[in-house]
Parts: C-alpha cells; sequence; structure tokens
C-alpha cells in the first residue's frame, strides 16, 4: 500500500526568507500524481501546487517550487521570499491508481516577523 | 460563486441525534467525496462518488450515509451522533476518478457532538 511521509511536524522561517517542506512516499506504481495542499487557520484546503509522475520537469507556482526526485521518491516544497500569509498547515499528497488521495500527516508552517 | 459549498459551516448537537451535512459544487465536476479530519489533522477518506455512483466506501460506521442525489450533490447523514464523531468534515470535488488536476475542497464543516 502507498504512504506518504512528512517527517517535520512543524518549521518556522523568518519572513522573506526560504524554506522547504520535505514528503517522501511510497509506492511501486509508475504513473500517479503529487499534490501540495495548504490548510491556513480558516480551514479552507487549497491546491498550492501538482506534479505528474511522468514529467521530470520540476512544477512552480509564483513562490511555490518542487523538487521532485522519482527515483528517490522525494517530493519536496520550497516556498521562496515567506509571507505571513503562508502560514499554515501543509499536507503532501498521492494519488495513484486505486482511486485514493493519500495524505502526510502535514507540516505547520510558522512564519517569523 | 463558490465552487464547493458546504452547510452548516458549524454543528453543535447532542449524542443520539441524527444530523446531515450538504455539499454542492458548480464546477462540472464528475467526481465527489467526503473526509474526515480529526483533531491531529489527519484527513480520512470516508466516500467517494463518480457520476452518482459509489467507488470509494471506506471503513465507516452504517451510522454514515452518503447520497448523492445528482453529480453536483453529495450529502452525508449520520445517525445516532457519538462524541467520536466531532471532528471537522470536508467535501471535495474533482473532474475525473484520477483527480488529476487536484480536487476543490469545501470549507468544512465542524461536528462537535457534546
Amino acid at each position: 500500500a502507498q504512504t506518504v511521509t512528512q517527517s517535520q511536524p512543524e518549521m518556522s522561517v523568518q519572513e522573506a526568507e526560504t524554506v522547504t517542506l520535505s514528503c517522501t512516499y511510497d509506492t511501486s506504481e509508475s504513473d500517479y500524481y503529487l499534490f501540495w495542499y495548504k490548510q491556513p487557520p480558516s480551514r479552507q484546503m487549497i491546491l498550492v501546487i501538482r506534479q505528474e509522475a511522468y514529467k521530470q520537469q520540476n512544477a512552480t507556482e509564483n513562490r511555490f517550487s518542487v523538487n521532485f526526485q522519482k527515483a528517490a521518491k522525494s517530493f519536496s516544497l520550497k516556498i521562496s521570499d515567506s509571507q505571513l500569509g503562508d502560514a499554515a498547515m501543509y499536507f503532501c499528497a498521492y494519488r495513484g491508481s486505486n482511486y485514493q488521495l493519500i495524505w502526510g500527516a502535514g507540516t505547520k508552517l510558522i512564519i517569523k516577523p | 460563486d463558490t465552487a464547493v459549498s458546504q452547510t452548516p459551516k458549524y454543528l453543535v448537537t447532542q449524542m443520539g441525534n441524527d444530523k446531515s451535512i450538504k455539499c454542492e459544487q458548480n464546477l462540472g465536476h464528475d467526481t465527489m467525496y467526503w473526509y474526515k479530519q480529526d483533531s491531529k489533522k489527519f484527513l480520512k477518506i470516508m466516500f467517494s462518488y463518480n457520476n452518482k455512483e459509489l467507488i470509494i466506501n471506506e471503513t465507516v460506521p452504517n451510522r454514515f450515509s452518503p447520497k448523492s442525489p445528482d453529480k453536483a450533490h453529495l450529502n452525508l447523514h449520520i445517525n445516532s451522533l457519538e462524541l467520536g464523531d466531532s471532528a471537522v468534515y470536508f467535501c471535495a470535488s474533482s473532474q475525473g476518478v484520477w483527480g488529476a488536476n487536484g480536487y476543490t475542497f469545501g470549507s468544512g464543516t465542524r461536528l462537535t457532538v457534546v
């Protein structure tokens, strides 16, 4: 069965600096999708970025980018120029062939002003 | 212009009561989901419907019954509520069962059973 591991329960970063959140996953599939979701205190789950496993190019969305290492089964999220509004829980998720989104336990990101 | 809307946002009820949470999406998606988020923020899939057909039915008590009258709606009815049912319940939708473009979530319903 697939699993997703986020080894950092909590991270903190100074405003305007860069932070990287780690995510590893375990799967025997070759075709799948990976996602990062953000959950601010408002509770809304917001899609931050997605990566298709067959694409070698790392996905980028403005200040958010991923480092996708398929062989290592690693999918880290880099947030550049951190802003106070980035403070949230961040969830890594894997979508394979079994119709289910497998979630990591989340990383709480704290932004220090 | 809300994409996925859930009602109510908050629900406080006594043990033993029956309650429903409604979900509607206006994105034209064909697949909808119910998730439960516990106090430790862990997200667990409960049900998924594709074009009104149940495709995921995880091990949840049969007090929980989903209903999808059409592909834009997925409601959750809970009978005989228990203290352990207290959680945040999220509805979500995606286009296709693969959800390759990601899921769109509602804002959640915080259920508190007293």
